[in-house]
């Protein structure tokens, strides 16, 4: 079945720590997307990658790293830097900038 | 003015009504429009696509108004399951690199659908 899957679902760690978000997907897209969300509010932008070896900024990068060396994948790491890590983290991809994006199902990163 | 905006609801109407949302726009060079429904503690799923012309699917209606930059969802016929968030979600191109471009979400209305 094609899809976007990200791992783990629930993640903890220990203030400080840099920890690593999964997000694999198997439609050939070449753009993917993380984006965050806080309770009751809306998706904000972390990064994006428009194609292989290139990725840009979003709204709220700081904090942030990301890297992409395969199209299939787009990991994420939240780095002690972050000083809010605590949300739901969601990855997407999408065939082109002007296609409609297509969700993994989140992780929910909790930082203790 | 916000990027994009939509009333956050909570819209509550009984089973069989419609419902009509509006988000608004600020950016006229906005090119792409999508609304998505988002489940409590789930990932937001594509709900439609918003063409210039309208479109329809099902119960759904979607319509974009250039001139006053918003674009609306309507639901008839409301059913239980359509208790949901709706984001709309609009593309335009962005200043900082060829080829860039920004997507912005509103932050959602919230509809319940009450038997």
């Amino acid at each position: 079945d094609g899809g976007i899957t990200q791992s783990p679902k629930y993640l903890f760690r220990k203030e400080g720590q840099n920890v690593t978000l999964s997000c694999e997907q198997n439609l050939n897209h070449d753009a993917m997307y993380w984006y965050r969300q806080d309770p009751g509010q809306g998706l904000r932008l972390i990064y994006y990658s428009q194609i292989v070896n290139d990725f840009q900024k979003g709204d709220i990068a700081e904090g942030y790293s990301v890297s992409r060396e395969k199209k299939e994948s787009f990991p994420l790491t939240v780095t002690s830097a972050q000083k809010n890590p605590t949300a739901f983290y969601l990855c997407a991809s999408s065939a082109g900038k002007h296609n409609e994006q297509f969700f993994g199902p989140g992780t929910r990163l909790t930082v203790l | 003015r916000k990027e994009v905006e939509q009333d956050p609801g909570p819209f509550n109407v009984p089973e069989g009504a419609t419902v009509a949302f509006n988000c608004t726009y600020s950016n006229s060079a906005s090119q792409s429009f999508f609304w998505y429904r988002q489940d409590c503690r789930k990932e937001p799923k594509l709900l439609m696509s918003v063409y210039s012309s309208g479109n329809e699917d099902g119960r759904f209606t979607a319509q974009l108004n250039r001139a006053s930059q918003y674009i609306s969802l309507l639901i008839r016929d409301s059913k239980l399951s359509d208790s949901a968030t709706y984001l709309c979600v609009v593309i335009l191109p962005a200043y900082s690199g060829a080829g860039s471009y920004q997507l912005t979400f509103g932050k959602g209305t919230k509809l319940s659908v009450i038997p």
